[in-house]
């Protein structure tokens, strides 16, 4: 089975700060790495995914998350953010075989200031 | 194309009074899913369905019945409601292509049982 761990709930950060949010994940077999964004009372849309090849993986708003098979970790990063930035983002996993079923983090409020 | 739909958005139910929760998506999507959203705790995987006529446990089973008569409809059921089913239920879909990965999500919708 797989489990993600999201070290923090809410992220409040400045504009124009950098920002990491953090993803710890947990299985016995290989996994493909997302991340989702969901924006006040949406749904949740894809942000980035890691499926294979280069471990760096880019989104076109700016953010980016790196896999780390040793760490089991897939962080993702912002260098400068702004307020559109605001929204809940859950790390999630799921078996590279099988039916598709996403396990998720318990996802991480980003907060922009002013 | 309109994607993932859910219907009703908003409902309030009483202890003991029964509902369904109507999916549709119009993406020729093999894969449909239907999770719960509780705060802190991400969103967790209640049933699935691979295929039309088929259907399947997920995490948090217990309370709840599916149903996938058509392919483009998938039906949530709770016989009894329980104020622990307070939830935002959120719809999912995918294609079954081994080279198709994201799940689409519907816009959720908001139940409080009292």
């Amino acid at each position: 089975a797989q489990s993600v761990t999201q070290l923090d709930s809410q992220v409040p950060v400045f504009e124009e700060a950098p920002v990491e949010l953090r993803c710890n994940y947990s299985s016995s077999v290989s996994v493909y790495l997302f991340w989702y964004v969901q924006y006040p009372n949406q749904g949740l849309q894809l942000l980035l995914k890691y499926l294979s090849g280069s471990t760096l993986v880019e989104s076109i708003n700016g953010f980016e998350a790196e896999f780390n098979k040793s760490q089991t970790s897939f962080h993702l990063r912002k260098p400068s953010v702004h307020i559109s930035d605001t929204a809940e983002y859950f790390c999630a996993v799921r078996h590279i075989q099988g039916a598709q079923k996403l396990v998720f983090g318990q996802g991480t409020r980003l907060t922009i200031n002013p | 194309n309109a994607g993932v739909t859910q219907t009703p958005k908003f409902r309030v139910l009483k202890t003991g009074q029964s509902m369904t929760l109507l999916c549709a998506q119009d993406m020729n999507h093999e894969y449909m899913y239907w999770y719960r959203q509780d705060p802190g705790m991400g969103l967790r995987l209640i049933h699935y369905s691979v295929g039309e006529g088929t259907t399947a446990k997920g995490e948090v089973p217990d309370g709840y019945n599916v149903s996938r008569l058509k392919k483009q409809n998938f039906l949530l059921g709770l016989e009894s409601a329980a104020p622990s089913q307070t939830s935002v239920y959120f719809c999912a879909s995918s294609y079954r292509a081994s080279g198709t990965y994201e799940q689409y999500f519907g816009p959720g919708t908001r139940l409080t049982v009292t």
